[in-house]
């Protein structure tokens, strides 16, 4: 049992270029969600879905995409990079919409130079 | 929408003491409350959480208290050891988790040999 996997877990992009981290979970999860972690900031919380075709915005929403047309899968689309998203991304699914534990993926570190 | 405030931002003591970590909150509507462990270089991972009928939990060597009415909550490890070094995150949440958890900044606990 894989869990939440992440892909790539390491990328560098020039700004202005555009990617998608992927992230796939085999739990069956309804919920899931993208975090940004940066050094002293916690994790926040840029989009999340309760369900295939279900998106909603978090905390940090701008310049990312979404969308959930599986359950397995929620890739995140950075749409044109900028140094401000340089970041570790964490992916992370829970059972349902009454929450509970969140299962994070392993992360992926991204610098935007 | 939700703030949490989390203090210390660091905390050293010794093996075998207790160390105590607080939150704050700023949404009477929040009734889910975790707590994350974060070892360097890897993906948070529930500790333990605690819902709004509940004013405390307790897991082994580690406990959380909540006073809804003062809008705080508490993480508690005693007989601290080595592996207890971490970052320690709290979140709260009004929807069980589902609809995003809004983290503090983070605890860096060091426990001294």
């Amino acid at each position: 049992n894989a869990g939440v996997t992440q892909t790539p877990k390491f990328q560098v992009l020039k700004t202005g270029q555009s990617m998608t981290l992927q992230c796939a979970q085999d739990m069956n999860h309804e919920y899931m969600s993208w975090y940004r972690q940066d050094p002293g900031m916690g994790l926040r919380l840029i989009h999340y879905s309760v369900g295939a075709g279900i998106t909603d915005q978090g905390e940090v929403p701008n310049g990312y995409n979404v969308s959930r047309s599986t359950t397995e899968d929620f890739p995140l689309r950075l749409l044109s990079a900028a140094p401000s998203q340089t970041s570790v991304y964490f992916c992370a699914s829970s059972q349902n919409r009454l929450g509970g534990e969140l299962f994070f993926g392993e992360g992926s570190r991204l610098t935007v130079l | 929408g939700e703030n949490v405030e989390q203090h210390p931002s660091t905390l050293s003591v010794q093996e075998g003491d207790s160390a105590v970590i607080k939150c704050t909150y700023s949404d009477s509507a929040s009734n889910y409350f975790p707590w994350y462990k974060q070892e360097l270089g890897k993906r948070p991972q529930l500790i333990i959480d605690i819902r709004s009928n509940v004013g405390e939990k307790k897991d082994q060597r580690i406990a959380v208290t909540l006073n809804k009415t003062a809008k705080h909550f508490s993480l508690h490890i005693t007989e601290t050891q080595p592996e207890d070094s971490a970052v320690y995150f709290c979140a709260a949440s009004d929807a069980g988790g589902a609809d995003g958890l809004t983290f503090g900044k983070g605890t860096h606990l060091i426990i001294q040999p």
